[in-house]
């Protein structure tokens, strides 16, 4: 029960949008829910991650929802701009588990 | 800090030869894996360890073998190099599966 589904794609906003990444999992064991950021020719690097006792978190302009009713989450991005431009990946997991990750979101952000 | 590194950064092989790619943390992480990065494919899981010691299969791991005799160090090698692991390679180390991962700079191999 490792599946994780990643949407959208791909999403393009113009700088000052919301966008909003979705991720769907299937095992209801997980209790790490964090998103990567990938820009080309780095690796990933945790961006933010939120536990399951709580159903939102807030780090400056980036936010994550947590339903685990509906087992998702989402990625916000307030103000966006060009510098969040970058491939961002979910990655739920739990404490003894490998870590599998989303197949990535590539997101533009349009001055 | 270091962090996690990987070396080779950049390397090319001809199909048949055999490599290995190392990667090194200085994190005391118990976890650490091998995934490979294709255009279009996000991150696929290669092999991973939980300790040192120990290694287990990922998703895609035919073609690759690791060995994880320091706590700190993970190798992953390529025995027979394919035109179809030609990839990003990129190595992750963690305290616990539900913890941070930590990655390392990617290494780009050709397989020509």
């Amino acid at each position: 029960q490792q599946q994780v589904k990643q949407s959208p794609q791909s999403l393009i906003v113009q700088k000052g949008g919301i966008p909003i990444i979705n991720c769907a999992y299937e095992n209801t064991a997980f209790d790490y829910f964090p998103w990567y950021q990938q820009f080309p020719g780095k690796g990933p690097a945790l961006l933010i991650a939120i536990r399951p006792d709580v159903s939102e978190k807030k780090e400056g302009r980036f936010t994550i929802s947590f339903n685990k009713s509906a087992k998702q989450f989402s990625l916000h991005i307030m103000d966006s701009q060009p510098g969040d431009s970058a491939t961002y990946f979910c990655a739920p997991a739990r404490g003894a588990s490998k870590i599998i990750f989303g197949s990535g979101t590539r997101l533009s952000i349009r001055p | 800090n270091a962090g996690v590194t990987q070396t080779p950064k950049f390397r090319v092989l001809k199909t048949g030869q055999s490599m290995t790619l190392l990667c090194a943390q200085d994190m005391n992480h118990e976890y650490m894996y091998w995934y490979r990065q294709d255009p279009g494919m996000g991150l696929r899981l290669i092999h991973y360890s939980v300790g040192e010691g120990t290694t287990a299969k990922g998703e895609v791991p035919d073609g690759y073998n690791v060995s994880r005799l320091k706590k700190q160090n993970f190798l992953l090698g390529l025995e027979s190099a394919a035109p179809s692991q030609t990839s990003v390679y990129f190595c992750a180390s963690s305290y616990k599966g539900n913890t941070e991962a930590f990655f390392g700079q990617g290494t780009r191999l050709t397989v020509v």
